[in-house]
C-alpha cells in the first residue's frame, strides 16, 4: 500500500477563520512532508518531519502550524492567512529520514485551498 | 538557477505519436523519479531510477538514467490523451533535501 491520504479535499476560508489539514500515511514511513503548490509550477517545500520532529521549516510563515501527533499523522494548522495562500497543499512521506537522503516521495492528493 | 531543468516546458502532440522530455543538471543524483501529475491532483511516482545508465519500461513508457546519474530522459511511444498531465523529475542526494524540476507540461490530442 502506497497511499498518502489527505483531508479535505477542498477548503474555503476566510482570513480570520482558523482550520486545520490533515495527511495520514501506513507504509511505515519516518519521514513527512508539507509542499505548496500554485497554478503552473512545482511543488515547493514548506516543512519536513523526521521521526515526527520537526527537521526542516524552509522560513514559512508562522500563520502556517505543522504538527506531527504520531508517525503516521500530519497537520497543518493555517490561522490568519491571506488570500495569496490560495494554493494546492500536498503531503507527502517517505522512507529515511528526510533531510538528505536520496528516497523518493509518495504524494497525497491534496487539499485545494481558496482564502478569501 | 533551477537545479533540475527540463526540457520541452510545453509539448502538444498528436495521438499515437512518440516524444521524450528530458531532465538535466549539472550535479549527481542518488536517485531519481518522474512523477505524472493532473491538474488539482498530487504527482503519482511512475519511477525511481537509482544506478547510472539504468533502462526502465513502464508499458510504453521508457525511462533512463544518464551514466553520470546528471540527467534522464523519459519517452513515451504511441501517445494517447490518458498520458495528457505534467511530467515532473525530482532528485535525491545525500545530505541535501530533494529537488523538483519544474516540469513539463504535456497535451496529447485526439
Amino acid at each position: 500500500d502506497t497511499e498518502v491520504t489527505q483531508t479535505p479535499k477542498h477548503l474555503v476560508m476566510g482570513m480570520t477563520n482558523k482550520k486545520s489539514l490533515k495527511c495520514e500515511q501506513h507504509m511505515g514511513h519516518r519521514a513527512m512532508y508539507w509542499y505548496k503548490q500554485k497554478a503552473k509550477k512545482p511543488p515547493e517545500l514548506m516543512f519536513v518531519y523526521s521521526y515526527e520532529k520537526l527537521s526542516i521549516n524552509e522560513s514559512v510563515p508562522s500563520r502556517f502550524s505543522p504538527e506531527c501527533p504520531n508517525s503516521s499523522l500530519l497537520n497543518l494548522h493555517l490561522h490568519a492567512l491571506q488570500p495569496e495562500d490560495s494554493a494546492l497543499y500536498l503531503c507527502a512521506s517517505s522512507q529515511g529520514t528526510g533531510t538528505g537522503d536520496p528516497y523518493e516521495q509518495y504524494f497525497g492528493p491534496g487539499t485545494r485551498l481558496t482564502v478569501t | 538557477t533551477q537545479l533540475l531543468e527540463q526540457s520541452p516546458q510545453f509539448l502538444s502532440i498528436q495521438e499515437g505519436e512518440n516524444l521524450t522530455v528530458y531532465c538535466n543538471s549539472s550535479s549527481v543524483f542518488s536517485s531519481l523519479q518522474w512523477y505524472r501529475q493532473e491538474p488539482g491532483e498530487g504527482p503519482v511516482l511512475l519511477v525511481t531510477v537509482v544506478t547510472g545508465g539504468e533502462v526502465k519500461k513502464l508499458k510504453r513508457l521508457t525511462f533512463q538514467f544518464g551514466d553520470a546519474r546528471k540527467d534522464s530522459s523519459l519517452h513515451i511511444t504511441a501517445a494517447q490523451p490518458g498520458d495528457t498531465g505534467l511530467y515532473l523529475c525530482a532528485g535525491g542526494r545525500y545530505g541535501q533535501n530533494f529537488v523538483f524540476g519544474p516540469g513539463t507540461r504535456l497535451s496529447v490530442l485526439p
